[in-house]
């Protein structure tokens, strides 16, 4: 079965902060994709990542993968209030077209 | 725009009363999925049709049930509603070509269920 895990939870950092996220899976996967969203809305995805050593970059914001390790990381550079919301990654399911979501990162930037 | 449309956005229902949330797409995708979010929780997948194929979670509860008609539309019938299913619910697409890169999901604004 397939469990993903996101550390830490909660999340509250000044803003010019750097800091990171964190996304650990159980199992191999070909496919993993980091999602922001805002109270009370929908999912917005920001980026996919499909191989092992894959880096992508928006903005503050930048994901990489480590398949080997079975981690990924959303590193968030000199933080500013507007990126205050909870963070996802979901990690396809081997086979599948499921994905299964880790447990979100709340994060807060306080000014 | 292609996108993926949820009605309503907002529905008030009765302890016991059936209700149907509504999902459509313009994207044209064969995969169409549903979500339930609780507060502060992540999302949890429900099911998700293959084309018409239905693939239920083992854990679903037989209280959900789902319609998909055509490409287009896809429907989550909840038919005895609990306080507890109380949530919002996101429906998403995507599609099959063998280039993981071109299966992103996209999700639908969600449609957040009361049930007093």
């Amino acid at each position: 079965e397939l469990k993903v895990e996101q550390n830490p939870l909660f999340l509250s950092m000044q803003e010019g902060k750097n800091y990171t996220i964190y996304c650990n899976y159980s199992t191999t996967s070909d496919r993993l994709y980091w999602y922001r969203q805002d109270p009370g809305k929908s999912l917005e995805s920001l980026f996919v990542l499909l191989s092992n050593g894959a880096v992508k970059q928006e903005g503050r914001l930048m994901a990489s993968l480590d398949t080997k390790a079975r981690l990924s990381t959303l590193h968030i550079t000199a933080a500013v209030h507007d990126l205050s919301a909870t963070y996802f990654c979901a990690v396809g399911y081997p086979g599948t077209y499921k994905y299964i979501f880790g447990t979100g990162t709340r994060l807060k930037v306080l000014a | 725009d292609a996108m993926v449309i949820q009605n309503p956005r907002y529905q008030v229902t009765q302890f016991g009363k059936p209700v149907t949330l509504s999902c459509s797409q313009t994207l044209n995708h064969n995969v169409m999925y549903w979500y339930q979010q609780k507060s502060s929780q992540a999302p949890k997948l429900l099911f998700h049709y293959y084309d018409k194929d239905f693939n239920n979670e083992a854990d679903t509860p037989d209280n959900f049930q789902s319609r998909r008609p055509n490409t287009s539309f896809c429907f989550l019938d909840i038919r005895s509603p609990g306080l507890g299913d109380a949530a919002m619910y996101l429906c998403a697409t995507s599609r099959t070509t063998g280039v993981p890169l071109e299966e992103t999901q996209y999700f639908g604004p969600g449609t957040r269920l009361l049930v007093l």
